[in-house]
C-alpha cells in the first residue's frame, strides 16, 4: 500500500504561488494521486485528481512526473482563504480492495 | 442535495457508555467510510463498506462497529467508550466502480470526547 510524505507546514503570502510536494515512492501503477484541502471544523474537501503528466482547473495544477514517485500541488496567487490543511492522497478507489491511507497533511498559511 | 451528513455535531460521553454516530448520504453512492482525525495523526480509516449488507475493517476497527442496512446510511457505533476515542469523526462516501477513481465527500465531523 502506497504512503506519502508532505511537509508538515509551508508559509507565503498573498499573490504568491504556491506549490506542496508530496512523496509516494511506492505508488502502484493502478493508484491514482488526489489532493484534498481542510479547513477548521470542516470535513476535507477535493480538489485535484491526477494520474500522470499534468491536470488544471479551475482552482489548482497536479504535476506528476513519469515515474510517478511524487507529485506537485500548485495553487496560484493564493489568498487569505487559502490558509488550511492540504492532504496527498495515493491509492485505487475501484472495487472492493479500498483501503486508503492518508499523510498527515501540509498545514499552509497565508500572510497578508 | 445535502451531500453527507453527519450527526450529532458535538457529544460528550463519560467512559463505558455506548453511542451511534450517524452518517448519511443522499447521492446513491455504494461506497461510504469512518475516519478519525487526531493532532498528529492525520486521517485513520476505522471501517468501510462497499455497498448495502457488506462492510470491512480499515486500519483502526477496534471499539467500533458499524452495519450498512441501506445505501444511504453507514453508522458507526462505539460499544463501551473509552478516553483514546476523544477524537473528531468523519464519514465519506464515493462512487465506486471498476477502473478509476471516485473522489471523497466528507460530511462536516463529529467530536466526541469521552471523560
Amino acid at each position: 500500500l502506497a504512503k506519502t510524505t508532505q511537509p508538515i507546514s509551508m508559509d507565503s503570502y498573498e499573490g504568491q504561488e504556491v506549490n506542496i510536494t508530496c512523496s509516494h515512492n511506492n505508488i502502484a501503477t493502478n493508484d491514482y494521486i488526489t489532493w484534498y484541502q481542510q479547513f477548521p471544523s470542516q470535513g476535507p474537501r477535493f480538489i485535484i485528481q491526477g494520474y500522470k503528466t499534468k491536470v488544471t482547473n479551475e482552482v489548482a495544477s497536479l504535476f506528476i512526473p513519469a515515474d510517478r514517485k511524487s507529485s506537485t500541488l500548485s495553487l496560484p496567487r493564493v489568498s487569505l482563504s487559502d490558509t488550511a490543511v492540504y492532504y496527498c492522497l495515493v491509492g485505487e478507489n475501484a472495487g472492493n480492495n479500498r483501503k486508503l491511507i492518508w499523510g498527515l497533511g501540509t498545514s499552509l498559511a497565508v500572510n497578508p | 442535495n445535502a451531500g453527507v451528513t453527519q450527526t450529532p455535531k458535538f457529544q460528550v460521553l463519560k467512559t463505558g457508555q455506548s453511542m451511534t454516530l450517524q452518517c448519511a448520504q443522499d447521492m446513491n453512492h455504494e461506497y461510504m467510510s469512518w475516519y478519525r482525525q487526531d493532532p498528529g495523526m492525520g486521517l485513520r480509516l476505522i471501517h468501510y463498506s462497499v455497498g448495502a449488507g457488506i462492510t470491512d475493517q480499515g486500519e483502526v476497527p477496534n471499539g467500533y462497529n458499524v452495519s450498512r442496512s441501506t445505501t444511504e446510511d453507514f453508522p458507526l457505533r462505539l460499544l463501551s467508550a473509552a478516553p483514546s476515542q476523544t477524537s473528531v469523526y468523519f464519514c465519506a462516501s464515493s462512487r465506486a466502480g471498476a477502473g478509476g477513481n471516485s473522489p471523497l465527500h466528507f460530511g462536516n465531523g463529529t467530536r466526541l470526547t469521552v471523560t
